[in-house]
């Protein structure tokens, strides 16, 4: 069973901590995403990486950064979290190919205070 | 830019057909694709259409018409199951190959 999965369900932070999330797939996928989901926006697409060490900026990327040191593992990081980074995070994998499905992570729910 | 429009809310009863609406207007469109998200879940997938048509999967049918930028989502025999999120994503390739989500439209099942 193909599987996506983020190191935490819900998590709580301040203001100017650095905050890290976590991806891990299993499937063997080259391209891996970091989205936000907000109420009456719908998920948007903040970083995108095809392959390790390589990464594309999506729609929303400021205040965001991404490390993938390992094809498996796909980090979002945010340098000094901020109230309006409060939201739902999804990560999602794929493999090449622009037909290909995206499989996600059940997603982290991180509040910054 | 990239602009998906799909309704907010329906209301449907168990055993009826629902049909849900999206439509866009993108550039590089590289097909269309439908998500379902249960409330607190991950969305997961349940269709993608590239070309012209319907494309049936069970309960489940798809259709997409490029020339008018629509597609939209049927859903037969409803179960209070498929209440949950249906999401619109379009793909597009502006360099590399990405989804545009729609702000979802929330299908409430009653009995």
């Amino acid at each position: 069973d193909v599987k996506v999965t983020q190191s935490s369900r819900y998590l709580v932070k301040r203001t100017g901590e650095k905050v890290f999330l976590e991806c891990v797939q299993d499937m063997d996928h080259e391209n891996m995403f970091w989205y936000r989901q907000d109420p009456g926006l719908g998920l948007r697409l903040i970083y995108f990486s095809y392959d390790v060490k390589m990464k594309e900026k999506g729609d929303i990327p400021e205040g965001y950064s991404v490390s993938r040191e390992k094809k498996e593992r796909f980090s979002l990081i945010l340098e000094s979290a901020s109230t309006n980074q409060t939201s739902m995070y999804l990560c999602a994998s794929n493999s090449g190919g622009g037909g290909n499905e995206q499989f996600f992570g059940p997603g982290t729910r991180l509040t910054v205070l | 830019g990239q602009n998906i429009d799909q309704p907010t809310e329906m209301t449907a009863t168990e055993g009826a057909i629902v049909q849900i609406n999206c439509t866009y207007q993108t550039s590089g469109f590289n097909g269309l694709f439908w998500y379902q998200q249960h409330a607190g879940e991950a969305p997961t997938f349940l269709s993608y259409n590239v070309l012209d048509g319907l494309e049936e999967k069970g309960r489940f049918s798809s259709f997409l018409s490029r020339s008018k930028g629509y597609s939209y989502l049927l859903l037969k025999e409803l179960q209070m199951k498929d209440s949950a999120s249906y999401l619109c994503a379009v793909g597009v390739n502006t360099g590399f190959q990405k989804l545009v989500f729609g702000t979802g439209t929330r299908l409430l099942v009653s009995p």
